[in-house]
């Protein structure tokens, strides 16, 4: 089983959708969870920290699922200005940053 | 503002040549800096992790006679690609983690580089 699985999508959706991805991690140890947005040709920028709680910023809602080790985010209202590849990432046991492969997100007029 | 600073941010060169790649940490003095490559819709992809003072730690797979990494100050870790061939053609980006353990990690701006 690949240590982080991601659907790479494309989704596309209408303005105003709501739209929810998932990623799931193979290794139980895992911690640290994040969402990241990476725009095409640019680096990844933190979107945000995904607590054990849930959390929530605006529009994304993030949520982590560790006895189905999985995490998910959650847009809300979708703007044109959210197209972009989404990144679930996070520490693995032996301290290293771990990307999934992202989920592009392609929200249209 | 930035906390990595990273440059070039493009770089075209020709096949059998060598391009070096700076990432300057701006915010905090990095022990540690990540060096990623990522191939088109593809993930970011681990190659070496950076320790100053000591040798780098290369992933399996990744050269360490042709991804050469020096940390030879608190504040700079540079890659060099060394006879570059176009299948080196990639995004590369360093990353530092936050000061404290487990937090979020801190990108340069990226490199892209095209061998021709």
């Amino acid at each position: 089983r690949k240590e982080v699985e991601q659907d790479p999508g494309p989704f596309n959706v209408p303005e105003g959708a709501t739209v929810a991805f998932n990623c799931t991690y193979s290794n139980s140890a895992s911690q640290s969870f994040f969402w990241y947005r990476q725009d095409c040709r640019k680096e990844p920028k933190l979107l945000m920290s995904v607590y054990s709680s849930g959390n929530e910023d605006g529009r994304f809602t993030a949520q982590l699922n560790r006895a189905s080790q999985y995490i998910s985010l959650l847009i809300r209202d979708s703007k044109l200005s959210d197209s972009a590849t989404y990144l679930c990432v996070f520490y693995n046991q032996g301290g290293k940053l771990i990307f999934g492969q992202g989920t592009e997100l392609s929200v249209k007029p | 503002g930035a906390v990595v600073s990273q440059h070039p941010s493009w770089v075209i060169c020709k096949s059998g040549t060598s391009v070096k790649i700076e990432c300057r940490s701006l915010d905090f003095q990095a022990t540690t800096m990540f060096w990623y490559r990522q191939f088109p819709k593809q993930s970011l992809m681990l190659m070496a992790t950076s320790n100053e003072g000591s040798k780098a730690t290369y992933e399996q797979g990744v050269e360490k006679d042709k991804f050469l990494i020096n940390h030879a100050s608190l504040t700079l870790s540079t890659l060099t690609v060394t006879s570059a061939h176009p299948e080196d053609s990639s995004f590369y980006i360093c990353s530092e983690r936050g000061p404290l353990s487990n937090t979020e990690a801190f990108f340069g701006q990226g490199t892209r580089l095209t061998v021709v």
